[in-house]
């Protein structure tokens, strides 16, 4: 149980596009989500709490116009890169919150190259 | 913020023989995660530890919880193959966002 599913797996785009990314709840509700970057060989950042019905709040020095967080249900969240380059290429993974408090399942992360 | 340090980066073992994992931090730990990741893939929840003194085992792999020492580790009893991988230590922020240490790479050699 408890199972976040992450998509896409890999997805490759031109500079000055954006790419949606989706994380679903499959059997539970998650209010919360969070969506976190990871860069080769390092752990991962957390860059915002997604938070179902209202806005996200984003960590400290993450651009909000650039990753754009939507989470209009309680099993659907998206991160949305906008505008993308080079340097957005990264593995982005999301995580929710398994109710209640019993800790936090991740998705299978994104791999996202910009061309 | 929360500051979580793990030891060592990296490991090198040889099959069949024990490792440890240290994750140490910087403020009191309420809640510890530890996670196994593989390069490029999604975390695979190991343990959850959430009180003083708190061990946990599932097949070979225990982690405990020392609160006095703000540090949690995990061991490996008679490594295999399939325990090669990145492992995380996370640990909440505000009792609900985690934060992670940087990881340690576990190599296990034939």
């Amino acid at each position: 149980g408890a199972v976040v599913s992450q998509h896409p797996s890999r997805v490759i785009c031109k500079s000055g596009t954006s790419v949606k990314i989706e994380c679903r709840s499959l059997d539970f509700q998650a209010t919360t989500m969070f969506w976190y970057r990871q860069f080769p060989k390092q752990s991962l950042m957390l860059m915002a709490t997604s938070n179902e019905g209202s806005k996200a709040t984003y960590e400290q020095g993450v651009e909000k116009d650039k990753f754009l967080i939507n989470h209009a249900s309680l099993t659907l969240s998206t991160l949305t890169v906008t505008s993308a380059h080079p340097e957005d290429s990264s593995f982005y993974i999301c995580s929710a919150r398994i109710p209640p408090n019993y800790g936090y399942t991740f998705g299978s992360g994104t791999r996202l190259t910009v061309v | 913020s929360q500051e979580l340090e793990q030891s060592p980066q990296s490991l090198i073992v040889q099959e069949g023989k024990n490792l440890t994992i240290n994750c140490t931090s910087s403020k009191t730990l309420y809640g510890l995660y530890w996670y196994k990741q593989k390069y490029g893939e999604g975390l695979i929840f190991l343990m959850m530890l959430q009180k003083g003194g708190e061990e946990k085992s599932h097949e070979k792999i225990t982690a405990k919880l020392d609160e006095k020492k703000q540090q949690s580790s995990l061991h490996i009893t008679a490594s295999q193959p399939s325990h090669a991988g990145i492992y995380l230590c996370g640990a909440g922020i505000n009792d609900y966002k985690l934060s992670f240490g940087a990881g340690t790479t576990v190599t296990v050699r034939a």
